[in-house]
């Protein structure tokens, strides 16, 4: 199916376990992005990049850690959960000029007790 | 300070009301501005997007900009309960990234 799509939906881990969330996109757009939402704070950027094998770091990247080996796919990884970390988290694309707009994927709920 | 505020709400209106909904920005190089609506477990979905000082009109929804005023707003005729949703601001930097406000919650009462 074309568009975006994450994946779990949901995923209950441990702390001090590592978890990976995957994004995959059919559009080849250039930019990928991971947010995570949480009551008080709106959307926040986690991470994102501007094509394969490019990565950067936004607002809120302490514990975590992207790849970006092909264009279609961003997975992100906490490498040793901790509770903090329990959020929705959501990718998003856009196109190379970013003018329209992004798209975001469904959303991953991520309990981490 | 935040670099874009709204309101949180929650605003309320009638059905059939215009619901009116603003939003302001600090950095005042931002060049694009979107609205995106996101209902209660669903992830944000743009609805409207504004580059140029004045309106723009799309189906029911109107958004403004006023770059003097750094000031961007939403406005939905005929509101429809299935518009209540949260809104959410965003605005493009000048040093090229996407913020983001809180959004803000709107009901529409039928």
């Amino acid at each position: 199916d074309a568009g975006i799509t994450q994946s779990p939906r949901y995923k209950i881990t441990e702390t001090g376990r590592q978890v990976t969330l995957m994004c995959h996109q059919t559009w080849s757009h250039s930019y990928m992005f991971w947010y995570r939402q949480d009551l008080g704070h709106g959307l926040r950027l986690i991470y994102y990049s501007a094509a394969a094998d490019i990565t950067d770091k936004g607002e809120v990247p302490d514990g975590y850690v992207v790849s970006r080996s092909k264009t279609e796919n961003f997975p992100l990884t906490l490498e040793s959960a901790t509770r903090s970390q329990t959020s929705v988290y959501f990718c998003a694309s856009s196109d190379q000029d970013r003018i329209y707009g992004y798209t975001f994927g469904s959303g991953t709920r991520l309990t981490v007790v | 300070q935040k670099e874009v505020e709204q309101n949180s709400g929650p605003l309320s209106v009638p059905e059939g009301a215009i619901a009116s909904l603003n939003c302001t920005y600090s950095d005042r190089g931002s060049q694009s501005f979107f609205w995106y609506r996101q209902y209660s477990g669903k992830s944000p979905e743009l609805i409207m997007s504004i580059y140029s000082n004045g309106d723009k009109e799309d189906g029911r929804f109107t958004a403004q900009l006023n770059k003097a005023s750094q000031y961007v707003s939403l406005l939905i005729r005929d509101s429809q309960p299935s518009d209540s949703a949260t809104y959410l601001c965003a605005s493009r930097t000048s040093y090229d990234k996407v913020i983001f406000g809180p959004g803000t919650s709107l009901s529409v009462i039928p």
